[in-house]
């Protein structure tokens, strides 16, 4: 099946800095690529929808301006949380879209201290 | 909004057992079902399903879509303890093939 990657997949950040975790597509070209972010023992929230050369559009009740999502090209997302909290402390996972299936990365986990 | 419920919510068996995890949603303009096996990372995908009552199966695993009753069910036959995980239900819909996943049931499978 297609792969996808994460980067990094384990960061830890001190508290009102911003970290830049990269989505890419490595033998596929992904249109559109997801961010969902994942609490202990929860199910995956889907926090955006990331199209390429457009902006992306945001679930209710997730900030744009905390989580930037640039999709500069067909095989890259980036998502950026912005002056992190410890509250931003949690496991994200970006997927991209090939036809109808969507390969998920392996994700990132970030703690915020 | 979408929906999308996964029942029991949490599952211990012994090795050897028979298994099944129910799903259930509502979504807008469905375009598939899809079944997810999350351990300790990201989860892996395990099947999509698109067409009412035809069974998709892999090895143990099989799994059925009912459109009329909105759910799918999957099954897992002889399980084993490397079959202890979070099952993962999804629902995939909307012009931007958006997925939404239930809460996910939580399977122990004891020696």
């Amino acid at each position: 099946g297609a792969v996808v990657s994460q980067h990094p997949s384990r960061v830890i950040c001190k508290s009102g800095t911003s970290v830049k975790i990269e989505c890419r597509s490595l033998d596929f070209q992904a249109t559109t690529m997801f961010w969902y972010r994942q609490f202990p023992k929860k199910s995956l929230m889907l926090m955006a929808t990331s199209n390429e050369g457009s902006k992306a559009t945001y679930e209710q009740g997730v900030e744009k301006d905390k989580f930037l999502i640039n999709h500069a090209s067909l095989t890259l997302s980036t998502l950026t949380v912005t002056s992190a909290h410890p509250e931003d402390s949690s496991f994200y996972i970006c997927s991209a879209r090939s036809d109808s299936e969507q390969y998920f990365g392996p994700g990132t986990r970030l703690t915020v201290t | 909004e979408d929906k999308v419920v996964q029942s029991p919510l949490s599952l211990v068996v012994h090795e050897g057992d028979t298994v099944t995890l129910n799903c259930s949603y509502e979504v807008t303009n469905f375009r598939s079902l899809l079944w997810y096996k999350q351990e300790k990372k990201a989860p892996t995908f395990l099947f999509m399903l698109t067409s009412s009552g035809i069974e998709k199966k892999s090895g143990r695993l099989s799994s059925i879509l009912d459109k009329k009753e909105l759910s799918s069910i999957l099954n897992i036959t002889a399980t084993q303890t490397g079959d202890s995980a979070i099952y993962l239900c999804a629902v995939c819909g909307g012009s931007n093939y958006k997925l939404t996943f239930g809460k996910g049931t939580l399977l122990t499978v004891n020696p």
